[in-house]
């Protein structure tokens, strides 16, 4: 597809299991991020990668999240035992931006996965 | 860490007339700012890009200035339509990384 594209776009899980959120970037971009959203506030950067490689996991709150990207296109952002507070949509966004080269290039987000801890 | 601050009020428009939307941030001046809309149930778009060395930059009926002494961004909609209802994000990049961090958005209604 021309845009960025995550799935599920809704996913409920009990508090405790592990999840996977999937994310296509635009086919060419090598800058890949992941970003949190919950009610009301804006997106709360996780991670961001350039390539296959985590070139920045400032964001990422705590050890139970982690994300690939093992072949420098499509991406997973992984959930170990969820709590509630996990609750919030996940956005994932690519850019054409090198790494090199300027770096405000525009972001291009997908609709995001509403994840729901139970 | 670097903030930033956005009217978290909703601001009421009527049809025509033009929306004025404020972004600041604390400590030194990112290298750029970008402005982004969301609609409910959607992520973010791209709308307008600002450098630290720049003071406005227009696109058809937006504008968006750069005030590094006030250490604030505003964003004006022209002659706005009910279609501009959303929320509208402000976001700074620093210079080193490739990050963007967000403001909470300030959601608009433009009212026929």
């Amino acid at each position: 597809g021309a845009g960025v594209s995550q799935t599920p776009s809704n996913k409920v899980t009990e508090k405790g299991k592990y999840v996977e959120l999937r994310c296509d970037p635009i086919s060419g971009h090598t800058a890949l991020y992941w970003y949190r959203q919950s009610l009301g506030q804006g997106p709360e950067f996780l991670i961001y990668f350039q390539g296959t490689g985590a070139a920045d996991d400032s964001g990422l709150p705590n050890d139970r999240f982690f994300a690939v990207r093992p072949e420098g296109s499509v991406s997973t952002l992984k959930i170990q035992r969820t709590e509630r507070g996990d609750s919030a949509v996940y956005l994932c966004a690519s850019s054409s931006s090198t790494g090199y080269g300027p770096r405000d290039t525009e972001a291009f987000f997908g609709q995001g996965t509403r994840l729901t801890v139970v | 860490s670097q903030k930033i601050e956005q009217n978290s009020e909703a601001l009421n428009i009527q049809e025509g007339k033009t929306a004025t939307l404020t972004c600041n941030y604390t400590n030194y001046s990112p290298a750029y700012l970008q402005w982004y809309r969301q609609d409910p149930g959607r992520g973010p778009v791209f709308l307008l890009l600002i450098r630290e060395n720049e003071k406005e930059k227009r696109k058809e009926r937006l504008k968006v200035t750069f005030d590094t002494t006030l250490k604030q961004s505003l964003f004006h909609i022209t002659a706005s339509q009910p279609a501009d209802s959303a929320t509208y994000l402000c976001a700074r990049g620093e210079a080193a990384g490739n990050k963007l961090t967000f403001g909470g958005g300030t959601r608009v209604l433009v009212k026929p």
